[in-house]
Order: C-alpha cells, then structure tokens, then sequence
C-alpha cells in the first residue's frame, strides 16, 4: 500500500513569514495525526482529526498553528507567523482503528 | 495524562552485544504500548506493539519487549545488535480503546560500532 505522503520534505524561512505544510494519508485511515519533532526530543502531538472532526488539538499553539482536514482526506498545516522555536520536523500519521501509527518522512522547517 | 520516560539518551554497543532499552510510562489505567524505531534519514517505523495477551512481544528485525504491568514498563531487547540496527528508537504509549492520542518518550539513540 502507499505511504502518508508528505510535502515539502524541506522548508526554509524566515521569522514572520508563513508556512503551509500538506499531508494525504494511507487511502481508508480515518484518523490522522500531526506531530512536532524538535531536535532532541520525541515526537509531540498538535492534533488529531478523526475523518473531517477535531479529536485533540489541546496542544497545538492556536494563536500561530492552524490545521485543516477538509472532506476526511488529505490535510493541511499552517503556521502564521512563523517563530525560530518553530524550527522542527512536522511528521504527519494516520492510522485505521487502533493500530499503530504509520507516520509520512515529515517536513524539517527551518525559520531563520 | 501519561507520560513516558526513556532513561537511556544514548547507548553505544559492539555488534554481537545483547540490548535492552528501558521505557517506563505513567499511566494507571490499560495502556497499548509501542516501540518506533527511526533509522538515519528517514521515517518513523513500528517495530513492535503491545495491545494485550502475552506480555511478551515480537517485532521485526529480531527485536522484542517485554510489558511488565507491575513495574510500569515495556523494554525493548534484542540478543545480538547488528551495525544496520544503529537508530534512534522512541516507546509510547496510548490509552487503551477508542481513538486516545499516542505519547511518545525522548527517544534513544543507538550506535553500533562494527
């Protein structure tokens, strides 16, 4: 089966400015997931959609971060404006049920 | 909310040599546990999940952990490390049943030396 796909793979920008990232999850997983991997650290989750709804998003920085999961499928995520500490690889993960996570190859952001 | 802890940051290893890394959570209720491993450059990847029944598990590569429910934990063990096995491997944890989000330790880099 095809994997999460993931673009950009790369990002680099500066402070202020924007950032769209994309996620199309494995066809038939209902929930998706995106995380934040900062240098040194575990994965940490922004928020989880389950089909097109919100399921936690009590972690995701609301005044910067957005996310969008429109028609059940692929998703989106947006920081505006963009800060140093935003600096991280953005993992996407979708899974069907209760079973693992199968994560994408992620976005390594880089503000400047 | 549960937490996981990985004690170990870094772990370094002659090939042959027998693993363990430790992974304790906090968490009182009934868990599902797994182990990710991410190899130099690329994507996470499960290695080996626990959701119930025997309390040891067998995963991909040789790889196996054991939950031990009284002491919290889920360590992660294989008897004879290869250089291919030089990654960064993360335990997490999720509350068990419906769609609980999934947390994850800080990760334990190991570096087989050939």
């Amino acid at each position: 089966e095809a994997g999460v796909a993931q673009s950009p793979r790369y990002k680099i920008i500066e402070k202020r400015q924007s950032v769209a990232f994309w996620c199309n999850p494995i066809s038939g997983h209902a929930t998706l997931y995106w995380y934040q991997q900062i240098l040194g650290q575990g994965p940490k989750l922004l928020i989880q959609f389950q089909n097109n709804g919100v399921v936690d998003d009590s972690q995701l920085p609301k005044d910067r971060f957005s996310a969008e999961r429109l028609k059940g499928v692929d998703s989106t995520l947006k920081i505006q404006p963009a800060k140093l500490e935003d600096s991280a690889v953005y993992l996407c993960a979708s899974s069907f049920q209760n079973y693992g996570y199968t994560f994408g190859s992620g976005t390594r952001l880089t503000v400047v | 909310a549960q937490s996981v802890s990985q004690h170990n940051h870094h772990v370094i290893l002659s090939e042959a040599a027998s693993l363990e890394l430790g992974c304790n959570y906090s968490y009182g209720g009934t868990v599902n546990l797994f182990w990710y491993v991410q190899y130099p450059g690329q994507h996470l990847q499960l290695l080996l999940k626990y959701f119930s029944g025997d309390p040891l598990v067998k995963g991909i590569k040789g790889f196996e952990a054991e939950f031990i429910k009284s002491k919290f934990s889920f360590n992660l063990r294989k008897p004879s490390v290869q250089w291919s096995d030089t990654a960064e491997y993360f335990c997490a944890v999720k509350e068990a049943g419906g769609y609980q989000k999934v947390t994850f330790g800080t990760g334990t880099k190991l570096q087989v030396i050939p």
